[in-house]
């Protein structure tokens, strides 16, 4: 299967701070990423998906601004946490797809547990 | 509005049992349905993909089967051992972007 790295796997910050999230595909490329946030004993909640060399597509009730998308390269998005505050802290987890597999299936990241304090 | 709904939402067994694990969605139109593991702190790790013209697909000791027009997709473990404990999660794709997960099943195995 197809591997998707995302890193860090864990982060603390200090309210008011921005953090910075990476994911890439290892082995091929993803022209779309999608960005889901996890709370505990919850399941997945897609915030946005973002296509390479385009501006993401946010889900109702994502702030867009709070939460900044780029996807720079076919192996790379990153999402920015900014100003972040103690109701952000979650688990934070991105999906890739291979643009090259017809069957639509979905690889996932090893998720960023963010804590801000 | 597409719902996935996990039942059990936890279950217990002990070692070398075969057990079931259920999801039903209530919008039949899904493009396919995934069976993903978590294990705690961890990403999704994907199990099986059942395309929505398929009835069943079987890895190893797990087989998954789909029943889109009753909206029902179950997956069987057969001879569960203890690493098998984790949470099983169930999604649909209702579209190009948008996967629906299931509130999950958290699964123990005790030796």
């Amino acid at each position: 299967g197809a591997v998707v790295s995302q890193h860090p796997s864990w982060v603390i910050c200090k309210s008011g701070t921005s953090v910075k999230i990476e994911c890439r595909s290892l082995d091929f490329q993803a022209t779309t990423m999608f960005w889901y946030r996890q709370f505990p004993k919850q399941s997945l909640m897609l915030m946005a998906t973002s296509n390479e060399g385009s501006k993401a597509t946010y889900e109702q009730g994502v702030e867009k601004d709070k939460f900044l998308i780029n996807h720079a390269s076919l192996t790379l998005s990153t999402l920015t946490v900014t100003s972040a505050h103690p109701e952000d802290s979650s688990f934070y987890i991105c999906s890739a797809r291979d643009a090259n597999r017809a069957n639509t299936e979905a690889f996932f990241g090893q998720g960023t547990r963010l804590t801000v304090v | 509005k597409q719902e996935v709904t996990q039942i059990p939402a936890a279950l217990s067994v002990p070692e070398g049992e075969n057990l079931v694990l259920n999801c039903s969605f209530t919008d039949s139109a899904i493009y396919n349905l995934q069976w993903f593991r978590q294990d705690p702190g961890k990403g999704l790790t994907s199990l099986l993909l059942i395309q929505s013209s398929q009835r069943e697909q079987t890895s190893g000791r797990l087989n998954a089967s789909l029943d889109k027009s009753s909206g029902r997709s179950t997956l069987y473990i057969a001879a569960s051992q203890p690493g098998d404990s984790a949470t099983y999660l169930c999604a649909v794709r209702v579209s190009f972007q948008k996967l629906v997960f299931g509130t999950g099943t958290r699964l123990l195995v005790s030796p």
